[in-house]
């Protein structure tokens, strides 16, 4: 389910169940995409990019999405595993102060992976 | 194998107390950044050095400070630590700002007394 405030959005899933994580993005000018996962006490961990002349990108059990009529992305994790368990961050690449681009990330889903 | 280092991993300051955190890196990668992250929060980035050339967000608050003395090391200064500023600070690098990703260190845990 889907909390507001503070909270993060979950998503509860069964070990060995496909999961997809979803974020909004709110820029149509943004090329580059990544997605992170963060475990408890640890930096982002890079997962898996786009960018935007693509649509689709997969990796090992990961793939992204990218429709960009939308402005929406999703990550996609095959067979989940308890150590999937994590808070999934996705960020967009845009354009900052004077020209650098920065990532700004969006807020964050916590996956849970149940035995 | 660590590419991005930070120390300490966590750190107790007094509140009003300078502080500094550092972060190091042996991909010799052309850009460091520095990012707070709270509880359950995303993170949020403070400002980012371009080899020498320093760029601050518009809202970082002016209590906060960095250094980049050579392209391996970064420093960020907190000169009149808040409750507020008790946070996760995250240092990350990058081959460049455009279109390539970044790679985290762990985070310095910092709290305030």
């Amino acid at each position: 389910g889907e909390s507001v405030g503070l909270h993060l959005p979950t998503l509860s899933v069964q070990e060995g169940d496909n999961s997809i994580i979803n974020c909004a993005y709110s820029n149509s000018a943004s090329d580059y995409f990544i997605w992170y996962k963060q475990e408890s006490g640890k930096g982002p961990q890079f997962i898996i990019d786009i960018r935007s002349n693509m649509d689709k990108r997969q990796g090992q059990r990961v793939t992204v999405l990218l429709n960009k009529t939308v402005k929406h992305l999703s990550l996609q994790i095959a067979a989940t595993q308890p150590g999937d368990s994590a808070v999934y961050f996705c960020a967009e690449n845009r354009a900052g102060r004077g020209s650098n681009y920065k990532l700004t990330f969006g807020k964050g889903t916590l996956l849970t992976v149940n035995p | 194998d660590a590419m991005v280092i930070q120390n300490p991993r966590y750190q107790v300051t007094q509140f009003g107390k300078p502080v500094t955190l550092s972060c190091s890196q042996t991909l010799n990668h052309n850009v460091m950044y520095w990012y707070q992250q709270k509880s359950s929060q995303a993170p949020k980035l403070l400002f980012h050095y371009y080899d020498k050339d320093f760029n601050n967000e518009a809202d970082t608050p002016d209590n906060f400070q960095s250094r980049r003395p050579n392209t391996s090391f970064c420093f960020l200064d907190i000169r009149s630590p808040g409750l507020g500023d008790a946070a996760m600070y995250l240092c990350a690098t990058a081959l460049s700002t455009g279109g390539q990703p970044q790679h985290f260190g762990d985070g310095t845990r910092l709290s305030i007394l």
